[in-house]
Formats: structure tokens, sequence, C-alpha cells
């Protein structure tokens, strides 16, 4: 079953707006990392957050995370039309035995109109 | 350091067909992870290897399916036997020892006609 549910399924904003991505999560996790993917493209890492942090930030990045509510957000300052892609959340999810694998969301399609 | 290399990037196969997806972690990773990606979805866990071991299978479709990451060489996943529903994108992770970051290969897109 999924772990991260992100929200929106789909964003569409101006140029220059903020976006706002939220993700949340049903077990206790250890990190949780944001994921951008570019149509018919790979994976690109964009911020790991530690379960003992609460915010983070990088470049036009900000993400935070609430663990008493499992959730987190991601927050992208300045859109510009370059970072139109879709955002995933992963999470680890404790697998007995002591290995963790990333569990991930279904993305929320994000769209910068110029 | 080169980063994680899938190949190929597109296979078509027949039904009944076998496909061979390869997948070589980067330098110095020694931890495999298989996802697929159906259109408009998320990436669902399939397998999660270390070197010569399988840690987590608890997403692989119990038949037609497997996977290795042998000593030396890439990690395979093998689909034998393959029909439509198998068709998506299948992407390739790896990362360190430490687990704190895992990157993703270009992903392989299986077509099955």
């Amino acid at each position: 079953s999924q772990q991260g549910e992100e929200d929106p399924q789909a964003l569409s904003i101006q140029e220059g707006e903020n976006a706002t991505m939220n993700c949340s999560y049903k077990t206790s996790i250890n990190n949780l990392q944001w994921y951008r993917q570019n149509s018919g493209r790979g994976l690109v890492h964009l911020i790991l957050i530690r379960s003992n942090e609460r915010e983070k930030h990088s470049g036009r990045l900000r993400v935070t995370l609430d663990t008493s509510k499992k959730s987190s957000s991601l927050l992208i300052t300045a859109s510009r039309a370059a970072d139109t892609a879709s955002y995933f959340c992963a999470t680890d999810a404790p697998f007995q035995g002591g290995s963790e694998k990333l569990v991930f969301g279904k993305g929320t399609k994000l769209t910068v109109n110029p | 350091n080169a980063g994680v290399m899938q190949n190929p990037r597109h296979l078509v196969r027949r039904r009944g067909q076998e496909a061979r997806l390869r997948c070589s972690p980067m330098k110095g990773h020694s931890h495999v992870y298989w996802y697929r990606q159906l259109p408009e979805e998320g990436l669902k866990f399939m397998v999660y290897l270390q070197k010569e071991n399988i840690i987590d299978e608890s997403g692989m479709p119990k038949e037609r399916f497997s996977a290795e990451f042998p000593k030396e060489g890439p990690s395979i996943l093998r689909i034998q036997q393959v029909v439509r529903g198998d068709s998506a994108a299948y992407f390739c992770a790896s990362s360190p020892m430490d687990r704190t970051e895992a990157f993703f290969g270009q992903g392989t897109r299986l077509t099955v006609v």
C-alpha cells in the first residue's frame, strides 16, 4: 500500500508564484525525501529531511516536516517554467530485519505557466 | 563518477518473450532498488538487493519476475513470458552503505506488443 500521499494531484500556477505541495504518510519514518521527475525522465533527488528536523532549505526549495501529523510540505518559491515536473515524496519504511526501502507517493504534477 | 546506468532505455518485446533489464549502480554503492512506474502513477517498490543477496522482494510479483545483483556485473531484473500489463517504466536506484540518498537511473521503458 502507498506510504506517502501527495496533494494536490495537480497544480497549475503562473511563473513567479510560489508552489506548495503536501505529503502525508502513515507509519513512523527515519527520513523523508522529495524528488522531481520531468516527463519521461528519471527522478532527481531534491532534498532529504530527517525525522528529527523540522525545516530545511535548498535554494528556492523549503521543506517542512511535522512528525506529529505525519506530513511534509515542499515549497518552491518564485517558480519558473523549468520547474514544471512531477514531484514525489518518498519515505523509508522500516522492514523487519533492519533494512529499509523508499516508498513513493503518486506525486503532484506541477505546471508553471510562463 | 557516472550516475546509475540503466540499459536498454527502451525495450520492445512480444507477448511471451523474456525481458532483461540491466542496472549498473554508482561506483561504491552496494544497495540497489528496482521500481516500476505506470503512466501517471508513482513508483511502486519491487525489490531491494545488496551484492549477492535479495533483502526485500515484497513488491515483486510471485511469478515470472526475478532479480539478481551478482558479485560482478550489473543488477538484472528479468521478466519471463511478458504480458501487456508488464508495459511500464522500470527504474533502478542505488545508494551507499548508509542509505541516506538514493540515486536513480533514467529508466527502461518496456513495451509489450
